[in-house]
């Protein structure tokens, strides 16, 4: 399967927790984005990176989310301490890194928090 | 600044109906533009492109036409079926291509 690889598939987390998303991209894409989406919402852009780079967190939360995309291995969303207000679906997406060139999605992770 | 304008949902049909999803733009130079489809419990997945004024994009009887003289990609299909209910989105990317923007989503809901 050479698609957008993200687990878990469904993350259930208590109040205070840490939840660590993992994203592979499609094979030779090297850029990243992170969206979330509430239930019965659009899709609002977190951040984008590049391998061993943030580009763009302008739409992550200031306190508790960080994202890495690290030279080996799938990029991480790492959300500390957890507030029931996290639960939502977290999708990631990748790009091949040339103009006109689609976003291809992951499945998402539904975060719970309980 | 670049912005995706789409219809508001829900939308309900009877299978066979002729559907038409608006979607406008504003963008300052030569995006492209894509419509993805999401089924429940699922990711986005793209449906169709267009990268040029004038381009039609096709997929699954599913049709969109670049027009940039009204700045808009509606979304077409002749005659949907059941299995075409989902949460449809227009997106552009501008055309440095690293930014990419999405409407709020529409449902469509077709019924038997």
């Amino acid at each position: 399967n050479a698609g957008v690889m993200q687990n878990p598939r469904h993350l259930v987390r208590r109040r205070g927790q840490e939840a660590r998303l993992r994203c592979s991209p499609m094979k030779g894409h090297s850029h990243v984005y992170w969206y979330r989406q509430l239930p019965e919402e659009g899709l609002k852009f977190m951040v984008y990176l590049q391998k061993e780079n943030i580009i763009d967190e302008s739409g992550m939360p200031k306190e508790r989310f960080s994202a890495e995309f690290p030279k080996e291995g799938p990029s991480i969303l790492r959300i500390q301490q957890v507030v029931r207000g996290d639960s939502a679906a977290y999708f990631c997406a990748s790009w091949a890194g040339t103009a006109n060139s689609p976003l291809h999605f992951g499945n998402g992770t539904r975060l719970t928090v309980t | 600044g670049n912005s995706v304008t789409q219809m508001e949902g829900p939308v309900t049909l009877s299978e066979e109906a002729f559907l038409t999803i608006n979607c406008t733009y504003t963008a300052t130079g030569y995006p492209s533009l894509f419509w993805y489809v999401q089924y429940p419990g699922e990711g986005l997945q793209l449906l169709l492109k267009a990268t040029k004024a004038d381009d039609k994009g096709s997929n699954k009887g599913f049709e969109a036409t670049y027009r940039k003289e009204t700045t808009s990609f509606h979304l077409e299909k002749g005659s949907v079926q059941v299995s075409d209910s989902a949460v449809y989105f227009c997106a552009l990317s501008e055309d440095t291509g690293n930014q990419f923007y999405f409407g709020t989503g529409t449902s469509l809901t077709v019924i038997p």
